[in-house]
């Protein structure tokens, strides 16, 4: 167990609709990251949170969003989802300083029919 | 650019066999960090090892050992006797200084077959 909280662990979804994904870091990590594991695209990395704020984007689509919460929790918004967003996505955490290796959650698995 | 090959998408050994995951990686960062990490069926990603760019000592942690040479830019994995346990997709991942996401390889799919 890597400390790290996914929910759901799966979601089934039509197209069009608008899904939030959650997740709870490890006890004391700040950093918090998103990343999409597709088939054909591999680890897709999407955002990252520190503290609150966001720190570095990736390949995040504009019909996804995220926030980190004063709690430190993450929600990953998915809108307006297509059958390609079908995909695990996973969220990590880690402590300060890029020198610290992230846990990752157990993953979401989403798809959109 | 950063980058991270895993020329391998699949291996298929025998149990016991001996078996080693290359990785390849690309940055222009002086300093930087590189990571293994396990995917088994079940699809979490299990953190195995991390080894910073200036310390180039190989490890090794009961079967499974890391040769690190920055001169070639590599940084393999081998898995000494070989179990159906170690059966897995394992990825490879470089984080630089300068950055703050991880760069995954895009994995080998290892089959151990009893």
């Amino acid at each position: 167990d890597s400390g790290v909280t996914q929910t759901p662990k799966h979601l089934i979804t039509a197209t069009g609709q608008r899904v939030t994904l959650r997740c709870s870091p490890r006890s004391g990590d700040l950093s918090v990251y998103w990343y999409q594991q597709s088939l054909d695209q591999g680890l897709q990395f999407l955002i990252q949170y520190y503290n609150g704020e966001e720190r570095a984007k990736g390949n995040i689509l504009e019909r996804f969003s995220a926030q980190q919460f004063p709690d430190l929790h993450s929600e990953l918004n998915l809108s307006s989802l297509e059958l390609g967003d079908s995909a695990l996505y996973f969220c990590a955490s880690s402590v300060a300083g890029v020198s610290t290796e992230a846990f990752f959650g157990q993953g979401t698995r989403l798809t959109v029919v | 650019a950063q980058k991270v090959t895993q020329a391998q998408t699949e291996i298929s050994v025998v149990e016991k066999e001996d078996v080693t995951l290359d990785c390849v990686y690309e940055t222009r960062d002086t300093t930087y960090y590189l990571f293994w990490y396990k995917q088994p069926p079940s699809g979490e990603l299990v953190f195995l090892i991390r080894r910073n760019s200036f310390d180039e000592q190989n490890e090794i942690s009961g079967r499974y050992s890391w040769n690190f040479q920055k001169s070639t830019s590599s940084f393999n994995f081998t898995i000494t006797a070989s179990q159906v346990v170690d059966s897995a997709v394992y990825f490879c991942a470089l984080r630089p200084s300068t950055g703050n996401q991880f760069y995954f390889g895009t994995g080998t799919s290892l089959t151990v077959i009893p």
